[in-house]
């Protein structure tokens, strides 16, 4: 595996499911992000993580709760979501204080039914 | 704080003709500029970006973006279009130690 990787591609839940988003980066970098992407919508930062510390939670709802054991890896647990949190969940990372660009995954395509 | 503005939501071209995509930012620092390109179901790559020195900037499958600070814009520039082009557009600016602020993006879409 090689760059950003996200599972699963797509996802199809219920509202009263659990269901968890992983991301793994293989780049060897030390921060990473969660990004939603809705249709007609601006990309909105939901999470930040630099050396596994969470540094920027920009008012996400709590049905939206951020793991990141290590570098490496990232994941975003779902619970009682709604309708409108169906979109694409983008992943990326970076390298702190290099060259400040981010990675991103394919995606995870929610549908909340 | 950083922002970004794409003054196009969409910009239809025929192939083979060029285009340029806009984008202007406003920041209080000095900033670094970026433009991603995404295709349909997929997630975002970097065509390009601008640290510092020429202020002409050369990315992937031909694109090019110049920085032009006293007008803070980094428009986004390639001579001839090909189908395979058709995509979202992103120009993404940060000052260095907060993360990529993104603009709405431009959907390009080449006619053939």
């Amino acid at each position: 595996e090689t760059g950003v990787t996200q599972t699963p591609r797509h996802l199809v839940m219920g509202m009263t499911n659990k269901k968890s988003l992983k991301c793994e980066q293989h780049l060897g970098h030390n921060a990473m992000y969660w990004y939603k992407q809705s249709a007609k919508k601006p990309l909105e930062l939901m999470f930040v993580y630099n050396f596994k510390e969470q540094t920027e939670n920009n008012s996400v709802p709590s049905r939206f709760s951020p793991e990141c054991p290590n570098s490496s890896h990232l994941f975003l647990h779902l619970h009682t979501l709604q309708p409108e949190d169906s979109a694409l969940y983008l992943c990326a990372s970076s390298q702190v204080g290099a060259t400040y660009e981010q990675y991103f995954g394919p995606g995870t395509r929610l549908t909340v039914t | 704080a950083q922002s970004v503005t794409q003054l196009d939501s969409q910009v239809p071209v025929f192939e083979e003709a060029p285009v340029e995509l806009r984008c202007n930012y406003s920041s209080s620092v000095s900033v670094y500029l970026f433009w991603y390109v995404q295709y349909p179901n997929q997630g975002l790559q970097l065509l390009l970006k601008y640290l510092s020195g020429s202020t002409l900037v050369k990315g992937i499958n031909g694109f090019e973006a110049e920085f032009n600070k006293s007008q803070t814009s980094f428009h986004l520039r390639k001579p001839s279009v090909h189908i395979s082009d058709t995509a979202e557009y992103f120009c993404a600016v940060t000052s260095g130690n907060t993360p990529l602020v993104f603009g709405k993006g431009t959907r390009l879409s080449v006619i053939a």
